[in-house]
């Protein structure tokens, strides 16, 4: 089963606008990363960010952390119509087997050019 | 070289084949995944190799039977499989679990 949940599942906005996603996860974690995938094709990882972190940037995305909450926000500043794709979190977690990685359900982006 | 292959790119296969799917990388990963992934859904992690040894297995049918012959390569092998296993099916290589993966491009696999 799947440990992170995102919102909102679909995300359309026009070019240029900030795109904001969020994920929540249900267990203690390591570290919670962020991946891009475009239609049909492979992942890519964006950002990595270890529990005692709140907040990275890499280029135009910022992640926040909140381990309190047990969420994660991705952020992308002046989006393109390249940054038009699928983002999951996965997170690194705690279960009682022992590390367990997960996807979490994903936000679908659509920057209208 | 950050990339991982794999082949083939597509294949379609009757419920009876047997055939399998590679994965390649030269990045001296020592942590190996295979995910399937279902259209408009998340990855679903079936098995990682750490160190080529076999560390999870995520409850997946007996007709999927990974191997690691060495620590850059990883095959799946596909047998009796039902049209409900069509699916994009993605490898991926980490220097350790839970690290950074790197993604293959991924083997779109139809069953009739």
């Amino acid at each position: 089963s799947q440990q992170g949940e995102e919102d909102p599942q679909a995300l359309s906005i026009q070019e240029g606008e900030n795109a904001t996603m969020n994920c929540s996860y249900k267990t203690s974690i390591n570290n919670l990363q962020w991946y891009r995938q475009n239609s049909g094709r492979g992942l890519v990882h964006l950002i990595l960010i270890r529990s005692n972190e709140r907040e990275k940037h890499s280029g135009r995305l910022r992640v926040t952390l909140d381990t309190s909450k047990k969420s994660s926000s991705l952020l992308i500043t002046a989006s393109r119509a390249a940054d038009t794709a699928s983002y999951f979190c996965a997170t690194d977690g705690y279960s009682n087997t022992g590390n367990q990685f997960y996807f979490g359900t994903g936000t679908s982006l659509t920057v209208i050019p | 070289d950050t990339e991982v292959t794999q082949t083939p790119k597509h294949l379609v296969m009757g419920m009876t084949n047997k055939k399998s799917l590679k994965c390649e990388q030269h990045m001296g990963h020592r942590a190996m995944y295979w995910y399937k992934q279902k259209a408009k859904k998340p990855p679903e992690l079936m098995f990682v190799y750490s160190y080529e040894k076999l560390s999870i297995n995520e409850s997946v049918p007996s007709r999927f039977s990974p191997e690691c012959p060495n620590s850059s390569l990883l095959n799946l092998h596909l047998h009796a499989l039902q049209p409900e296993d069509s699916a994009l099916y993605l490898c991926a290589s980490s220097q350790f679990y839970t690290d950074t993966q790197y993604f293959g491009p991924g083997t779109r696999l139809t069953v009739l």
